[in-house]
């Protein structure tokens, strides 16, 4: 059975840099049928997709973060992560890790991390 | 970008009642269009996908329609665990977005 655990600060201080992991075990992040992307909630608020990459180091990002965001893949660790710059207050989230199916359809999601961002 | 709305933006139904929730998009999005039911401190669980086909395991009282710019995600006949909040997510382009909800209550 497929699974994904996100894992990283669960506090980030204002300006600095918010970094999570995802480890996926139960599959190989290096199949070719699938992406894998970072999607948040704000509390109380809707979803946000952040950007895919495939397992080559594809990726894709949303417009509305794309100069903040670097997401990266290392498949010897079966692991891919997300880097978002300069966070603030507005940042704060759970944050999701997904396996997508045919790069469109977030099919399998881990548990997500509550990031905080405060001093 | 592609917007989506949804409506209604919550709703109250009897159980056993049928439930329709629609989605919309801003431009043609084809069938690229799944549906989402997310229950409180859970992660979102895909329910459609490409519009109208059932993931597996999926109940079959859950069902949508629906091509273009015009979605239906529909509960045949809701159920006390049905309460969550639904939403639709659309693909265009090399972006995702997803509708703003529709948060399902037991009367």
């Amino acid at each position: 059975q497929l699974q994904l655990q996100e894992s990283g600060p669960g506090l980030v201080k204002p300006s600095e840099t918010l970094s999570l992991t995802c480890t996926v075990s139960g599959g190989s992040i290096s199949s070719s049928s699938y992406y894998w992307g970072w999607i948040r909630q704000p509390p109380g608020k809707g979803l946000e997709w952040i950007g895919s990459i495939y397992y080559s180091g594809s990726t894709y990002y949303n417009p509305s973060l794309k100069s903040r965001v670097t997401i990266s893949v290392d498949t010897s660790k079966n692991q891919f992560s997300l880097k978002l710059s300069s966070v603030t207050a507005a940042d704060t989230a759970v944050y999701y890790c997904a396996r997508l199916e045919a790069v469109t359809t977030p099919d399998y999601w881990g548990q997500g991390t509550l990031v905080t961002v405060s001093s | 970008d592609i917007q989506m709305t949804q409506s209604p933006s919550s709703l109250s139904a009897s159980v056993g009642d049928r439930v329709t929730i629609t989605c919309q998009a801003s431009q043609d999005i084809s069938n690229y269009l799944n549906w989402y039911q997310q229950k409180p401190g859970k992660a979102p669980k895909l329910l459609i996908y490409d519009a109208s086909n059932l993931e597996t395991g999926v109940p079959s009282r859950f069902s949508g329609s629906g091509s273009g710019t015009d979605f239906t995600f529909t509960i045949s006949s809701l159920q006390p665990e049905d309460i969550a909040t639904y939403y639709c997510q659309q693909y265009d382009n090399l972006r995702i977005t997803f509708g703003p909800g529709t948060k399902v209550d037991i009367k």
